[in-house]
Formats: structure tokens, C-alpha cells, sequence
């Protein structure tokens, strides 16, 4: 089956600084979404992005949905302690819900 | 409060022997869906379900079973488990399996473990 390629595959950085990750498809989608699973849970919907173009923001995270339909990019400033996780992107059509390779963030004070 | 309860949590076993992991919910949702979790892999899909007794294969169906007799449940089946079904699952639900609708919300996971 298909799957969104995801990079970096994993991130170590220190608290305070800005994250950037992206997540890239062969396949257009028309929904964009962007889930972090923190650990021993099961993952939580961050943002979600509908339409091309489209830069949305919840809190410190910022994610844009690409001209391309064929990927997605987040952002996360001034990075804290608890952002440590998980992160998947997920592209949509219809019914269909394809997941990322996801991106591992630790972050040390 | 509004969850997906999944059971059990942790379960080790032995090659060939039946299993089931269960999945609940509280929220009335039509969609419910089964992942695993693999190191570099992400989450795959293996079965779903649009409403009562009407089940799909997803991505990677291959040794499992899932059954949907009610809304709330949807039971993931390991009729003869092997080393390779070693893997982190998650039970998932949503309002609806359309367009615009599917934000999902995941149970804690089932961490299983085949010798």
C-alpha cells in the first residue's frame, strides 16, 4: 500500500528552537492532516488542512498545505519539553487515509 | 468521557495461539478502523469499517479477522498469530469515513508481542 514519505526521520534539538518537518506523496490529496502520538498513547489530531495553499496555525505549530497537493510541511517554534513525540502527517481522499513515516522529536533542555 | 478503549494493553504470546484485542467506543461513531505501528513504517492500515456488519481490508489485512456485530466494537482477530504480528496496534474512530470527516480518534494501543 502506499505511504507518505516523512523527513526528517528523527530530530534532537534543544528547547527554545524551531522545528521543520514535511512529508511528501506521489499521489495528490485534498485533505492534509498532522498528528503527534506522545509516548505510551495513541496519536492526536494537530491541524488539519483543506484546501492548496492553505497555512493554518494552532498555538506554536504552523502547517501548510502545498501548491502541489503532493505534500505538507509543519513548523513548531520556540520548541518545549512536552512537544517530544511522534509526528504523522496524513493525506486524504474520499475515504481513504493514507499515514506518514512519521518523525520522532525529542527536545533536551 | 468520549474515548477508544482498547484491551489489553500488553499481551505476550505464542506462535498459533488465537487472540483477539478488543476495541471499544462511547461516541456513537460510525467509522472504526485497526493500524499497526512499525519502526519506519508509520501507521498501516488493516481493516475498517464504514457502519454495522460492513468491513473492509485496508493495506495489510493478511493474518487478521475483524468483525463489526455492533457500533461500539470492532474486534481485531489473530486466528494463528506469528512473529511478524509483533507491532503496536491502534483502534480508531470517527463520525464518518467521508471527505472532510475522518479526524479520527485513537485508542491508547495494544502492544503484542508473538514468540
Amino acid at each position: 500500500g502506499q505511504q507518505l514519505n516523512q523527513s526528517p526521520q528523527s530530530m534532537f534539538i534543544q528547547e527554545g528552537e524551531d522545528v521543520s518537518m514535511n512529508c511528501t506523496s506521489s499521489s495528490i490529496f485534498n485533505t492534509w492532516l498532522w498528528y503527534k502520538q506522545e509516548p505510551g498513547e495513541g496519536p492526536v489530531l494537530l491541524i488539519a488542512l483543506y484546501k492548496a495553499g492553505e497555512l493554518t496555525s494552532n498555538g506554536r505549530l504552523t502547517a501548510q498545505f502545498g501548491i502541489t497537493r503532493k505534500d505538507s510541511f509543519l513548523n513548531i517554534s520556540a520548541s518545549i519539553p512536552s512537544d517530544v513525540g511522534i509526528y504523522f502527517c496524513a493525506g486524504q481522499n474520499t475515504d481513504k487515509l493514507i499515514f506518514g513515516t512519521g518523525t520522532r522529536l525529542q527536545v533536551f533542555p | 468521557e468520549a474515548q477508544v478503549t482498547q484491551n489489553p494493553r500488553y499481551l505476550i504470546t505464542v506462535t498459533g495461539k488465537k487472540l483477539t484485542v478488543t476495541c471499544s467506543q462511547n461516541m456513537n461513531h460510525e467509522y472504526m478502523s485497526w493500524y499497526r505501528q512499525d519502526p519506519g513504517l508509520g501507521l498501516r492500515q488493516i481493516y475498517y469499517s464504514m457502519n454495522v456488519e460492513v468491513t473492509d481490508k485496508g493495506d495489510v489485512p493478511e493474518g487478521y479477522k475483524v468483525s463489526r456485530k455492533e457500533k461500539r466494537n470492532f474486534p481485531l482477530i489473530l486466528e494463528s498469530p506469528s512473529p511478524n504480528q509483533t507491532s503496536l496496534y491502534f483502534c480508531a474512530s470517527s463520525v464518518a469515513g467521508g471527505s472532510g470527516a475522518n479526524v479520527l480518534t485513537f485508542g491508547a494501543g495494544s502492544r503484542l508481542t508473538v514468540l
